[in-house]
């Protein structure tokens, strides 16, 4: 079946400009997460949904990132007047449930000059 | 706060040599252990899980880790590499409250033909 999707593949922009990030998790999968990838950093967690509630933002590096979920199923993750030490690739993940084995997509590569 | 760490950050091998990537984790809680693999050029791929049962757990293309609750490890082995290997190793520990993957700093590994 299809997996995790993502888009844009990647992304540029310039410091300052609000940027959005989509995820389409698997089909039927309640569990969906947001990590971060960066040289520097590692892979971080950034927030956690379930069904449409996100009941851990607690990875969110600062009120700039912003993510919602609608219909239980694809999920927008917006970060606000980008900042050079956002660049990194942004992963998503999903599951069945929540303590269930995560399946990543492909990853959305931001690049903010 | 929960923390995992793997001992080996960039790994040369020969084909046909045995592979041990050392990973330990630290919560003293239930626990639910991952290996991930990332290919060049691919997303983030499971190589094994462990849960619970048989602490020797097998995974794809001859992967298999041991969860040693004594020592709070879980080590990556197999008995021989092949070129193919060549990639990113990252061991994982979830919270089972949120599912949240806690990642080590990532293995490189690189396998000589």
């Amino acid at each position: 079946g299809a997996g995790v999707s993502q888009s844009p593949s990647n992304k540029v922009t310039e410091k300052g400009k609000d940027v959005e990030l989509r995820c389409d998790p698997i089909s039927g999968h309640t569990a969906l997460y947001w990590y971060r990838q960066s040289l520097g950093q590692g892979l971080e967690f950034l927030i956690y949904f379930q069904g449409n509630s996100a009941p851990d933002k607690s990875g969110l590096p600062s009120d700039r990132f912003s993510a919602e979920r609608t219909g239980g199923s694809v999920s927008t993750l917006t970060i606000q007047r980008t900042q050079q030490e956002d660049s990194a690739v942004y992963l998503c993940a999903s599951s069945f449930q929540r303590k269930d084995t995560q399946y990543f997509g492909p990853g959305t590569r931001l690049t903010v000059l | 706060a929960q923390s995992v760490s793997q001992h080996n950050h960039h790994v040369i091998l020969s084909e046909a040599a045995s592979l041990e990537l050392g990973c330990n984790y630290s919560y003293g809680g239930t626990v639910n252990l991952f290996w991930y693999v990332q290919y060049p050029g691919q997303h983030l791929q499971l190589l094994l899980k462990y849960f619970s049962g048989d602490p020797l757990v097998k995974g794809i293309k001859g992967f298999e880790a041991e969860f040693i609750k004594s020592k709070f490890s879980f080590n990556l082995r197999k008995p021989s590499v092949q070129w193919s290997d060549t990639a990113e190793y990252f061991c994982a520990v979830t919270n089972s409250n949120t599912g949240k993957l806690i990642f080590g700093q990532g293995t490189t590994l690189q396998v000589k033909p």
